[in-house]
């Protein structure tokens, strides 16, 4: 079974612009979670998407933002970027949905440097 | 506030010795998942091993054990036998209802 992928595995944007990044499952998975990963504030949980709703959403701005398809396919927008949304962004996939403390399958994440 | 905390950033361990790696969390809910994520250098997230917070047994995967200490709100990884691929980043993480709370995680080395 392929893994949870990725696309693009790095991006550098200006400041002010916006960004959209994919993943792609595991098949069967219908979860899909998002995550930021930075030095300073290590692994922060964005949000997650269950059967195209949002179930949870973690502390960000509305800048953020993201949506999941029939297929499970997930992309996450940034609008507006800032300096700090450079991170490593990571996706995770699982059967069921967080609350049933499914394990998740990371993606090699997408590492987005803004300038 | 949810969060967890792993107080060791790094550790550093023999090859074939054993380790140990510290998790806390805070939390006042009863029923939540707990676990031990490993990411090396470069390479992708994956699970170590998971635990069921109603379940008493510790989670065993191989050389990789777990002591989970729920009234103390304590989730330590131990590895066994350590090898030079258990070099990595070490994440405990935290379920408790539709979110995963990561602590800031533990670097370790192995030595040959």
């Amino acid at each position: 079974k392929a893994g949870v992928t990725q696309t693009p595995r790095y991006l550098i944007k200006t400041r002010g612009q916006q960004v959209t990044l994919s993943c792609s499952p595991i098949s069967g998975h219908r979860s899909v979670s998002w995550y930021q990963q930075t030095p300073g504030q290590g692994l922060q949980f964005l949000f997650e998407y269950f059967s195209e709703t949002q179930r949870n959403k973690g502390n960000f701005p509305g800048r953020f933002s993201g949506r999941q398809f029939s297929n499970s396919r997930s992309e996450m927008n940034v609008s507006t970027l800032e300096l700090g949304d450079s991170a490593l962004y990571l996706c995770a996939s699982s059967l069921v949905a967080l609350a049933g403390g499914d394990t998740q399958y990371f993606g090699p994440g997408t590492r987005l440097t803004v300038l | 506030a949810q969060t967890v905390t792993q107080s060791q950033p790094e550790m550093s361990v023999q090859e074939a010795e054993t380790v140990t790696l510290s998790c806390t969390y805070d939390t006042s809910e009863s029923d939540y998942y707990l676990f031990w994520y490993k990411q090396p250098p470069s390479r992708q997230m994956i699970l170590v091993i998971r635990q069921e917070a109603y379940k008493q047994q510790n989670a065993t995967e191989n050389r990789f054990s777990v002591n989970f200490q729920k009234a103390a709100k304590s989730f330590s990884l131990k590895i066994s036998d350590s090898q030079l691929g258990d070099a990595a980043m070490y994440f405990c993480a935290y379920s408790p209802s539709e979110k995963l709370v990561f602590g800031k995680g533990t670097k370790l080395t192995v030595n040959p």
